[in-house]
């Protein structure tokens, strides 16, 4: 079945400091999704890309479809202690989403 | 405000004892999803219904199953838990099926189950 490959597994970064991750597939969605979830709760939705090519902004959160639409990337501005969590990829294909296996980001005080 | 309710949000049931996790939802929406989380890993899809529709995933195991008595529902029954079935169960609802924005699924804040 599809996979995705989302890395980097873990992050740790200082407060204020720009944060990049990305997410690859073997094969192409309609669909990218980007969640973060937070200890002990479910997955919230982040940011959603129907294009490819799709440039999409939501405050400090910025992500790409990529053009092939094999791979998508989250970007974090200036980071700050309540981005603490771990971010998913997802890509949807009609009804299904398929995760990736997410990236744990830590935010040294 | 809350939208999508699960109950209870940690549960611990025995070896083989039967279990129920609820899951209700005040979108009136179409269509709901039961995932499976275990530690450190991306939720899995067990099944979703779409109203009345159960459409199970293919390597999701007989042990578990879902009932949906009316659109604000869903249950998950586990018939025998296993040591392997402790995990976080997530809900979801979505309005409608397919790849669009009012499509977004939206997750309660699970249930964690664990088996002793």
């Amino acid at each position: 079945g599809q996979q995705l490959n989302q890395s980097p597994q873990s992050m740790f970064i200082q407060e204020g400091e720009d944060v990049s991750m990305n997410c690859t597939s073997s094969s192409i969605f309609n669909t990218w999704l980007w969640y973060k979830q937070d200890p002990g709760e479910g997955p919230v939705l982040l940011i959603a890309l129907y294009k490819a090519g799709e440039l999409t902004s939501n405050g400090r959160l910025t992500a790409q479809f990529g053009i092939t639409r094999k791979d998508s990337f989250l970007n974090i501005s200036a980071s700050i202690p309540s981005d603490v969590g771990i971010y998913f990829c997802a890509g949807q294909e009609d009804d299904k989403i398929i995760f990736g296996k997410g990236t744990r980001l830590h935010i040294l005080p | 405000d809350a939208m999508v309710i699960q109950n209870p949000r940690y549960q611990v049931t025995q070896f083989g004892k039967p279990v129920t996790l609820s899951c209700s939802q005040t979108l009136n929406h179409n269509v709901m999803y039961w995932y499976q989380q275990k530690s450190s890993q991306a939720p899995k899809l067990l099944f979703h219904y779409y109203d009345k529709d159960f459409n199970n995933e293919a390597d999701t195991p007989d042990n578990f199953q879902s009932r949906r008595p009316n659109t604000s529902f869903c249950f998950l029954d586990i018939r025998s838990p296993g040591l392997g079935d402790a995990a976080m169960y997530l809900c979801a609802t979505s309005r409608d099926l397919g790849t669009r924005s009012y499509n977004e699924q939206f997750f309660g804040p699970g249930t964690r189950l664990t088996v002793l």
